[in-house]
């Protein structure tokens, strides 16, 4: 069973560019969250989709969105990027969310950006 | 954030029992605790969780306290491969009603040869 797949692995963007990063869940996994890791702040949570909608939202700028499509597959965007969006950017999925207590989120192996 | 405390860093000879400690004194009923690792570069990989009761897997064993105020991953026979950054969380509210997943610093296991 193929695991979470991300793309691009690595990427490098100018500073005031724009990115888009792909995940491709589980099979069968309705949820999606991303996260974005880096140095100093750890691992922090983005935003959650479920069926296409966000149903959870955490502590980052507008600059920051994504979608889901009808398929489960996810993209998230990151607009006028500035040096400090360099992180590790992680997507996990789960069959019903992280509501569920009892529900496992996988991990992929996540985008590396690096903002110059 | 993060209602999981961990110490930072934790040494293990390598063939020995490593036992990583997490304290969770908030935890309310419903919440799982769950144990991740992430080795260098690498998203994180799901060990164990439980609820309650101990739980083992092929991978490790999760021993929860009878208040489950605290609990502890045992690997038992540490590999240098096992030298990574264990994570253990518990669910926290989100918005909406949903809960989100939130990251402490987490432990760093270092097997040593």
């Amino acid at each position: 069973k193929a695991g979470v797949t991300q793309t691009p692995r690595y990427l490098i963007k100018t500073r005031g560019q724009q990115v888009t990063l792909s995940c491709s869940p589980i099979s069968g996994h309705r949820s999606v969250s991303w996260y974005q890791q880096t140095p100093g702040q750890g691992l922090q949570f983005l935003f959650e989709y479920f069926s296409e909608t966000q149903r959870n939202k955490g502590n980052f700028p507008g600059r920051f969105s994504g979608r889901q499509f009808s398929n489960s597959r996810s993209e998230m965007n990151v607009s006028t990027l500035e040096l400090g969006d360099s992180a590790l950017y992680l997507c996990a999925s789960s069959l019903t969310g992280t509501g569920d207590g009892g529900n496992t989120i996988y991990f992929g192996e996540g985008s590396w950006l690096t903002v110059v | 954030d993060a209602k999981t405390t961990q110490p930072p860093s934790m040494d293990c000879a390598e063939g020995r029992a490593a036992n990583l400690p997490c304290n969770h004194s908030t935890i309310s009923g419903n919440e799982y605790v769950y144990w991740y690792r992430q080795i260098h570069s690498q998203g994180p990989q799901y060990i164990i969780h439980g609820l309650k009761n101990n739980e083992t897997n092929e991978m490790a064993s999760l021993i929860i306290t009878e208040d489950r105020k605290s609990s502890t991953l045992i690997l038992p026979h540490a590999t240098l491969r096992d030298t990574a950054v264990y994570y253990c969380i518990v669910r926290v509210p989100g918005s909406g009603g949903y809960q989100k997943v939130t990251f402490g610093i987490g432990t760093k296991l270092q097997v040593i040869p």
